[in-house]
């Protein structure tokens, strides 16, 4: 398993807000940027919050994301049935001298 | 505009080596970004494999790195992955990507190939 840990499920219903967490150590969330990927189903992941919780061009506002100590969260607020995907978190490690991905949570829009 | 297409078997064999090559088009390999492999076992999260420069240095994933080389040809633009010994562990999608600079903005990843699924059973 990852040393970078999520929730490998999480729901919602159209129009609340969730968070998906992104668990780490002082060895990589804590020290470094945290990068989340969305990804639907049958295509490749989509960059959605970069260096310093930077949105790309062309992701809506309604994703969001934070760092706490050596945790991470995506808040996706105002939730629509197109965001059901699945959520990855990734960061440097330093200790392992690698980029890691935490498993992935799948995100259902009731 | 920017794209990536993997290439290579879709089959490979046990103890064998799987080779995949990226090629690249809407930018040059020779800029500031490099050229990454990740890959996704059915069902299962993403792994990161390996990413190499235009000048031939490269990062690896530790558990990884004695079965993986890559390699750059940048008059063709491309970049290429070869991991030796497969068993059926590394039956995945693999993806190539273009990711920003390492180690700490390498997960940052802009652009990735469609994928390319390997299965390895004899």
């Amino acid at each position: 398993q990852s040393v970078v840990t999520q929730p490998p499920s999480a729901s919602g219903t159209p129009g609340q807000n969730v968070t998906i967490s992104c668990s780490g150590n002082r060895f990589n969330i804590g020290p470094n940027f945290v990068y989340w990927y969305q990804q639907l189903p049958g295509a490749a992941p989509k960059l959605l919050i970069s260096r310093k919780n930077q949105r790309p061009s062309g992701v809506p506002d309604r994703f969001s994301g934070s760092k706490s100590g050596t945790s991470a969260s995506l808040a996706i607020s105002g939730l629509r049935s197109e965001d059901e995907a699945e959520y990855h978190c990734a960061t440097w490690d330093d200790s392992l001298s690698g980029l890691v991905f935490g498993g992935g949570t799948k995100l259902t829009v009731l | 505009q920017v794209q990536l297409q993997e290439s290579g078997p879709g089959h490979v064999k046990p103890s064998e080596t799987l080779s995949l090559t990226c090629a690249v088009s809407g930018y040059s390999i020779n800029s500031n970004y490099y050229g990454g492999w990740i890959r996704q076992p059915p069902g299962k999260g993403l792994e990161w494999i390996g990413s190499i420069y235009h000048t031939g240095s490269t990062y690896r994933n530790p558990s990884l790195k004695s079965r993986v080389t890559m390699s750059v040809d940048t008059s063709k633009n491309q970049f290429s992955l070869k991991l030796t010994s497969v068993t059926a562990a590394d039956t995945a999608l693999y993806y190539c990507v273009r990711q920003g600079p390492f180690p700490y903005s390498g997960g940052s990843i802009d652009y990735w190939g469609r994928g390319t699924l390997v299965t390895v059973s004899s």
